[in-house]
């Protein structure tokens, strides 16, 4: 089936620093990807979506310019968490899809964010 | 039996025993539906779909139904084993959106 891999799995900063996770799929063309958060327990909440070679739609809510989406390639998404405080500490995970409509998104592994 | 904890409902099973999850939809324009499994630490991986114009799927041990008129879906695991615990999310995808709506997910634990 598709692979998403997402980079790092895990990571922990102090608070102030920017954080970039990477998410790439490696045997299809993704043209929109996906950022969700996840806290302990319960459901994945939408963030933002990111279509190749155009700005992100964020989901209301969302700071944009708190979580900085480029979507640079057809294999390749990048989240920055910037200047990070430990409210942002979470389970951040992406998803892609190519061009065909209604087939199910794709998710990588997620990236554990621990901001102290 | 199935309660309700403080965030995840549990559904605790036999294994070898069916399972079947529920899940209440929100939307009646959504047209394509989808069951994912995650375990601890890991992305939801997909286990089996279906679109707004069936009412049942199967695939390998897995069965999805779909009721339009309640906007019910259930996913039925036969024969349960230890591998299926984790937490199912089943998730909507409304029409013309490739937005994905998760359900508050439920957890399944099967004891041996």
């Amino acid at each position: 089936g598709a692979v998403v891999s997402q980079h790092p799995s895990w990571v922990i900063c102090k608070s102030g620093t920017s954080v970039k996770i990477e998410c790439r799929s490696l045997d299809f063309q993704a043209t929109t990807m996906f950022w969700y958060r996840q806290f302990p327990k319960q459901s994945l909440m939408l963030m933002a979506t990111s279509n190749e070679g155009s700005k992100a739609t964020y989901e209301q809510g969302v700071e944009k310019d708190k979580f900085l989406i480029n979507h640079a390639s057809l294999t390749l998404s990048t989240l920055t968490v910037t200047s990070a405080h430990p409210e942002d500490s979470s389970f951040y995970i992406c998803s892609a899809s190519g061009r065909i409509s209604n087939q199910p998104q794709h998710f990588g592994d997620g990236t554990r964010l621990s901001i102290l | 039996g199935e309660s309700v904890g403080l965030h995840l409902p549990t559904l605790s099973v036999q294994e070898g025993d069916n399972s079947i999850i529920n899940c209440a939809y929100s939307n009646s324009a959504s047209d394509y539906f989808i069951w994912y499994k995650q375990e601890s630490g890991k992305g939801p991986q997909f286990i089996i779909d279906i679109r707004s114009n069936m009412d049942k799927r199967q695939g390998q041990r897995v069965t999805v139904l779909l009721n339009k008129t309640v906007k019910h879906l259930s996913l039925q695991i036969a024969a349960t084993q230890p591998g299926d615990s984790a937490v199912y999310f089943c998730a909507e995808n409304m029409v013309d959106t490739d937005k994905l709506i998760f359900g508050t997910g439920t957890r399944l634990q099967v004891f041996p």
